[in-house]
């Protein structure tokens, strides 16, 4: 099973600052197959990127997705108000496992 | 609009069975799969499994095997998922998520509003 390690456990930071999220994979993410979810409290997981670096219907360019093999990020370049939340990567290259996920949170 | 709507929530005492329904709607339901992702309270996302639309071809997670079953009612566009002798840690939010029709491994692009099931004697 390919384990995700995320890093930081929590990100403090201020509406208009950039977010850098970390993705490592205990072995190589076959053909890319990386996704990353926001979720906020009480609702279900909201798919941002997939395929490590496309963003999904309807996502604001302000997210980015980057990486390969066994490292990948996902950016926030200026943070909203809305983007206040816990974010999630997942492999869906070998069978399915996600991160443990990373809180950001309002400083 | 695609929706996937779960049933309500459902409190179970130990060594019991639950189901749960995930009805989808504004799309062809066949042509895709539906994946199980469940979260226990304050934790993080697991993966259950997934059932094909198209074939019923189903994919568990090994540490579920012989306790979950996952089956679609294409005449109603809604899976089910079942899980068997119920311990306190299977308390959790459970998740039904689109994905691929023909392979287990895949992103979600919709998922269900979530449906509470407790564990508890």
């Amino acid at each position: 099973e390919i384990v995700l390690t995320q890093s930081p456990g929590t990100l403090s930071l201020s509406p208009g600052e950039r977010a850098t999220l970390s993705c490592r994979a205990s072995q190589s993410v076959s053909s890319s197959y990386l996704a990353w979810y926001q979720q906020k409290p009480g609702q279900a997981p909201r798919l941002l990127i997939y395929g490590a670096s496309s963003r999904a219907t309807g996502i604001p360019d302000r997210f980015s997705g980057s990486g390969s093999g066994t490292d990948f990020t996902l950016t926030i370049s200026r943070l909203e108000p809305e983007d206040f939340a816990v974010y999630y990567c997942q492999q869906y290259g070998s069978s399915s496992t996600f991160g443990q996920g990373t809180k950001v949170e309002i400083k | 609009q695609v929706q996937l709507v779960q049933s309500g929530a459902e409190v179970k005492k130990p060594g019991a069975s639950v189901k749960v329904s995930c009805k989808a709607s504004g799309y062809t339901f066949t042509s895709y799969g539906i994946s199980w992702v469940r979260q226990a309270p304050g934790q993080g996302l697991e993966w259950m499994g997934w059932i094909s639309a198209y074939n019923g071809n189903t994919n568990y997670a090994q540490k579920l095997q012989g306790r979950v079953t996952m089956t679609t009612d294409t005449s109603t566009s809604t899976a089910y998922m079942e899980l068997r002798s119920l311990r306190s840690d299977d308390t959790a939010v459970y998740y039904c998520a689109r994905g691929e029709a023909a392979v287990a491994p895949a992103k979600f692009d919709y998922w269900g509003q979530g449906t509470l099931v407790t564990v508890s004697s």
